[in-house]
């Protein structure tokens, strides 16, 4: 069975581009949620989608948007960007909401620089 | 106040030896609580889960959970060499569905 794949793995952006990262989750996982992972912050909460709904969102400011389509994936943007937003953007899917709604599959995440 | 508290180490341990790790909350209501191990360069994997006051265990592995007190803790026994790595808490906050992660605590088991 696959994991949650995420891509690119890698990038650089330059300071005011915008970015967009994408998610697939694991085969039969509807909630995906993403992560901010920075050495100061930790790991920190920018949103969780379950069938195409944002269910929740993390204290970001609003250029951090992001969509999940039909089929689960989901895809994450970050517009203007700012060097603070150079960080490990980390994906995790799991199968259903309740009780064990934090047992979460994470993604190798996607580690963007910006310049 | 932070919603999850951690010591961020780093923590030494020789091997074989008992490593305990410590977590606090600040939500009272929260019901659902995780430890996540993550190796440098790699992404967080769950471990453990606890939903009820007490102990949990599993294999080399034991959770404690005491909700008066809003404090979740996680013993190693027998550590190796190979449990070196970022133990993160996570807590389900309230009933917003969403899962807040302390800031780890580095942990080092020495041959």
């Amino acid at each position: 069975k696959a994991g949650v794949t995420q891509t690119p793995r890698y990038l650089i952006k330059t300071r005011g581009q915008q970015v967009t990262l994408s998610c697939s989750p694991i085969s039969g996982h509807r909630s995906v949620s993403w992560y901010q992972q920075t050495p100061g912050q930790g790991l920190q909460f920018l949103f969780e989608y379950f069938s195409e709904t944002q269910r929740n969102k993390g204290n970001f400011p609003g250029r951090f948007s992001g969509r999940q389509f039909s089929n689960s994936r989901s895809e994450m943007n970050v517009s203007t960007l700012e060097l603070g937003d150079s960080a490990l953007y980390l994906c995790a899917s799991k199968l259903q909401r309740g009780r064990n709604t934090g047992e979460l599959f994470f993604g190798e995440g996607s580690r963007l620089t910006v310049l | 106040q932070k919603e999850v508290e951690q010591n961020s180490g780093p923590l030494s341990v020789p091997e074989g030896a008992i490593a305990s790790l410590n977590c606090t909350y600040s939500d009272r209501v929260s019901q659902s609580f995780f430890w996540y191990r993550q190796y440098s360069g790699k992404s967080p994997e769950l471990i453990m889960s606890i939903y009820s006051n007490g102990d949990k265990e599993d294999g080399r592995f034991t959770a404690q959970l005491n909700k008066a007190s809003q404090y979740v803790s996680l013993l190693i026994r027998d550590s190796q060499p190979s449990d070196s790595a970022t133990y993160l808490c996570a807590v389900n906050v309230g009933g917003a569905q969403k899962l807040v992660f302390g800031q780890g605590t580095r942990l080092t088991i020495n041959p």
